[in-house]
């Protein structure tokens, strides 16, 4: 039982190119979810997928956009990116009432 | 105004003593709370969820919530060396099965 998976684990970029970050979870839960943590300003909700074929933007959506594949799957894309997205990057799932479980993050930075 | 305050730290505990971790939120209709721990470049581990007033105890960890004062708190008995991370207070509000975390504090339990 792996989790929440997270890949790549690390990733550069220069500004402008695309990239997907995927994310897998194999606890069977419905609701996903896509974060960025950036020091100083603790984790930011970027979309999330309360449940398979729903999603819905978060605090921090512009730039990004996500594709909810299939329960157990659930995407991040970076159309062009910017020097701003450099941060890590955390999906998570949860069943209910909202204990969310981490994968182990997406280092990406933009130069 | 962020939802869910932290005090950033870092909050510095000897071995063997009592570390108390505090945290407040704004929205008086947040309905539940976690306490999660991260380690330096690691992802958020749940180490405590708490529903209702009053306090609930896990080995050496006790959350304590106060839902008049708009106050939850972690305390961890018989500290170590290996408590030494950052911890993050989530609140969950209903709406959209999404948490708002405050930015942590960092905890050093020093020898």
């Amino acid at each position: 039982n792996a989790g929440v998976t997270q890949t790549p684990k690390f990733q550069v970029l220069k500004t402008g190119q695309s990239m997907t970050l995927q994310c897998a979870q194999d606890m069977n839960h419905n609701s996903m979810y896509w974060y960025r943590q950036d020091p100083g300003m603790g984790l930011r909700l970027i979309y999330y997928s309360a449940s398979e074929g729903t999603t819905d933007k978060g605090e921090v959506p512009n730039g990004y956009n996500v594709s909810r594949l299939n329960k157990r799957e659930f995407s991040l894309r970076l159309e062009s990116a910017a020097p701003s997205q450099t941060s890590v990057y955390f999906c998570a799932s949860s069943e209910l009432p909202n204990e969310q479980y981490f994968g182990p993050g997406t280092r990406l930075t933009v130069t | 105004q962020k939802e869910v305050e932290q005090n950033s730290g870092p909050l510095s505990v000897p071995e063997g003593a009592i570390a108390s971790l505090n945290c407040t939120y704004s929205d008086r209709g947040s309905q539940s709370f976690f306490w999660y721990r991260q380690y330096s470049g690691k992802s958020p581990e749940l180490i405590m969820s708490i529903y209702s007033n009053g306090d609930k105890e896990d080995g050496r960890f006790t959350a304590q919530l106060n839902k008049a004062s708009q106050y939850v708190s972690l305390l961890i008995r018989d500290s170590q060396p290996s408590d030494s991370a950052t911890y993050l207070c989530a609140a969950y509000t209903g709406g959209g099965n999404k948490l708002t975390f405050g930015t942590g504090t960092q905890l050093k339990v020093e020898l």
